[in-house]
């Protein structure tokens, strides 16, 4: 079974920019969330999409946005970039049980300059 | 709000020693709480969780983690450190209660396996 894939592994975008990051599921699962990751602050919670629809959303700005389609994939757009948007992105698919673990891709590195 | 916290930014500890990492978590319920470890330029990887039932959870590669509803922690532990198991480890925490709550993550530790 194949895991969670993310596109693209690296992006450089300037500032003022926007970016789209993909993120596919693995087969099945139908619940998908997106984290921000920084060093020192850890995994930032972004949102979450089940069936198409954002269930949580964490307390980023308005220029983060994402959505779900009806295979389960999922994007995430960021516009008007930021130089604190440069991240690695990462996104994690589950069966939709609260006691159910997280699979992770290998995330997306941003850079903005 | 639930939180998490791990108060060690970095933990050494030498090949062949045990280890422990630390976590405390605060939730309005009863939590569920996971340990996750990261390696360079991956994404995190499950290692083990705690739902109910017995307070002493093994996991993946060796790990053992201990719930104590007391002092709301949930350590990370290993009889035997390998250099192999240098990584960066996230403890994270879900409130089942109210509807259904985000994951939320510690800030990680970096565990350095000394040779």
């Amino acid at each position: 079974k194949a895991g969670v894939t993310q596109t693209p592994r690296y992006l450089i975008k300037t500032r003022g920019q926007q970016v789209t990051l993909s993120c596919s599921p693995i087969s099945g699962h139908r619940s998908v969330s997106w984290y921000q990751q920084t060093p020192g602050q850890g995994l930032q919670f972004l949102f979450e999409y089940f069936s198409e629809t954002q269930r949580n959303k964490g307390n980023f700005p308005g220029r983060f946005s994402g959505r779900q389609f009806s295979n389960s994939r999922s994007e995430m757009n960021v516009s008007t970039l930021e130089l604190g948007d440069s991240a690695l992105y990462l996104c994690a698919s589950s069966l939709r049980d609260k006691g159910e673990k997280l699979f992770f891709g290998s995330g997306t590195q941003l850079s903005v300059l | 709000a639930q939180s998490v916290a791990q108060p060690e930014d970095q933990v050494n500890v030498a090949e062949g020693n045990p280890l422990t990492v630390k976590c405390t978590y605060s939730v309005s319920g009863n939590p569920y709480l996971f340990w996750y470890v990261q390696y360079p330029n991956r994404g995190l990887q499950f290692l083990l969780k705690y739902i109910t039932g017995d307070n002493l959870v093994k996991g993946s590669y060796g790990f053992e983690a201990e719930f104590n509803k007391s002092q709301t922690s949930f350590h990370l532990k290993k009889p035997s450190a390998l250099v192999s198991d240098s990584a960066l480890y996230f403890c994270a925490v879900r409130d089942p209660s109210g509807g259904y709550q985000k994951v939320t993550f510690g800030i990680g530790t970096k565990l350095q396996v000394i040779p």
